[in-house]
């Protein structure tokens, strides 16, 4: 199947400041790429749909303002957790979808931990 | 709008033996398929099978397989041989509109 890279794998950031996360497909043009939230122990909620080169569609509840989605190419979308803090902290994960693909690829997922 | 029902929160089965987890769904799409993902430890999602909604077939794919029924909105999983590296969260996922939902999923262990 396609490869989806998802960086980074961890990260720890001080409470008040800014995340990246990036998620690549390798090998494949993304033209929709989707974000999860997943907490402990629980299923992966779906944040938001990103379309290359429009503005991520969000589900309800999930504030834009602090989970930016930039979706500039066909490989390449990142989601920035601004402003985090603890209550942020959690299992982000990508997945992308090609216009010809029936199914979605995951990348590895990204534990973010807000201190 | 979609909706997914896993009502097995763990299940559990003897190695070498046969478990079946359940799913049942809702979804005003007409053109849609069903997958369930299965979550080990590394937290990598992994495909394990998936259903075209138009297909009457049962989709099968080595030891796992599916009954699907359309009209009850139902698509369990069933798992054959079971083997310890099976043990993982399952999830149920129908996809449509562009959309991939999951189910709450189904912990899975196996039984030496």
């Amino acid at each position: 199947g396609a490869v989806v890279s998802q960086h980074p794998s961890w990260v720890i950031c001080k409470s008040g400041t800014s995340v990246k996360i990036e998620c690549r497909s390798l090998d494949f043009q993304a033209t929709t790429m989707f974000w999860y939230r997943q907490f402990p122990k629980q299923s992966l909620m779906l944040m938001a749909t990103s379309n290359e080169g429009s503005k991520a569609t969000y589900e309800q509840g999930v504030e834009k303002d602090k989970f930016l989605i930039n979706h500039a190419s066909l490989t390449l979308s990142t989601l920035t957790v601004t402003s985090a803090h603890p209550e942020d902290s959690s299992f982000y994960i990508c997945s992308a979808k090609g216009q010809t693909n029936t199914e979605a690829f995951f990348g590895q997922g990204t534990r973010l931990t807000v201190v | 709008a979609q909706t997914v029902t896993q009502s097995q929160p763990e299940m559990s089965v003897q190695e070498a033996e046969t478990v079946t987890l359940s799913c049942t769904y809702d979804t005003s799409e007409s053109d849609y398929y069903l997958f369930w993902y299965k979550q080990p430890p590394s937290r990598q999602m992994i495909l394990v099978i998936r259903q075209e909604a138009y297909k009457q077939q049962n989709a099968t794919e080595n030891r796992f397989s599916v009954n699907f029924q359309k009209a009850a909105k139902s698509f369990s999983l069933k798992i054959s041989d079971s083997q310890l590296g099976d043990a993982a969260m399952y999830f149920c996922a129908p996809f449509g509109n562009e959309k991939l939902t999951f189910g709450t999923g189904t912990r899975l262990t196996i039984i030496p």
